[in-house]
């Protein structure tokens, strides 16, 4: 079977950086995504790693050690609208996506 | 204008009443998926579709059903509504490489059942 554990809450104060882990078990890896929810929203895409190392898009980051089976999301200078909920997921073995139960992260002042 | 809408947005109904939600995209895309959010649960998959003559279950779909009409349309039934379906639901499209890892999400319905 496939799972995946994040920590349900983080909190951080604004201008902070702050890193949300992901560790899975899949039967087979096909890729590690993460995904941004705020309150009330839809999910929204945020990156993709296949291979090892470290994606950069903007002030957000997310890193992938397939041997490990472990990913993070790296947000950099934290800011109030950062305050949502973030979701690892991994590919399924049939073109689906499984995702983590969801890390809500709380940006203070 | 919305590239994936669903419809309604909010839904109360009664437990043994049937209700059917839709949903409709503009971007083109083969697949299409329809997930159910509960507190702390995450998204679970109810059923995904990669074309019109493919319908596949997901984790979580007994009690419900689905219908590809159209490329653009997915709609998603519960034949018999019970309260542990009171839930957020959300349809979801991708294009069609290989692991789906960006999925485009509709504003979701949330339906109660009473």
């Amino acid at each position: 079977g496939q799972s995946l554990e994040q920590p349900s809450e983080v909190t951080a104060v604004e201008g902070a950086i702050v890193q949300i882990n992901c560790t899975y078990q899949t039967s087979g890896f096909y890729g590690l995504s993460w995904y941004q929810q705020h309150d009330g929203g839809a999910p929204t895409f945020l990156s993709y790693n296949a291979l090892d190392g470290l994606e950069e898009t903007g002030r957000f980051s997310s890193f992938l050690s397939r041997s490990d089976s472990y990913g993070y999301l790296l947000l950099q200078e934290l800011q109030m609208k950062d305050s949502a909920s973030y979701f690892c997921a991994v590919g399924g073995s049939q073109g689906n996506l499984i995702f983590g139960k969801g890390t809500k992260l709380s940006v203070k002042p | 204008d919305a590239d994936v809408t669903q419809t309604p947005r909010n839904r109360i109904t009664k437990t043994g009443k049937r209700i059917m939600l839709e949903c409709s995209q503009t971007k083109g895309h083969d697949r299409m998926y329809w997930y159910r959010q509960d507190p702390g649960l995450g998204l679970r998959l109810i059923y995904y579709s990669f074309d019109v003559k493919d319908i596949n279950k997901g984790e979580i779909s007994d009690g419900y059903s689905v219908s590809r009409q159209a490329q653009a349309k997915f709609s998603l039934s519960l034949e018999s509504a019970i309260p542990n379906q009171t839930a957020l639901y959300f349809c979801a499209t991708s294009d069609r490489t290989g692991t789906s890892y960006e999925q485009y999400f509709g504003p979701g319905t949330r339906l109660t059942v009473t």
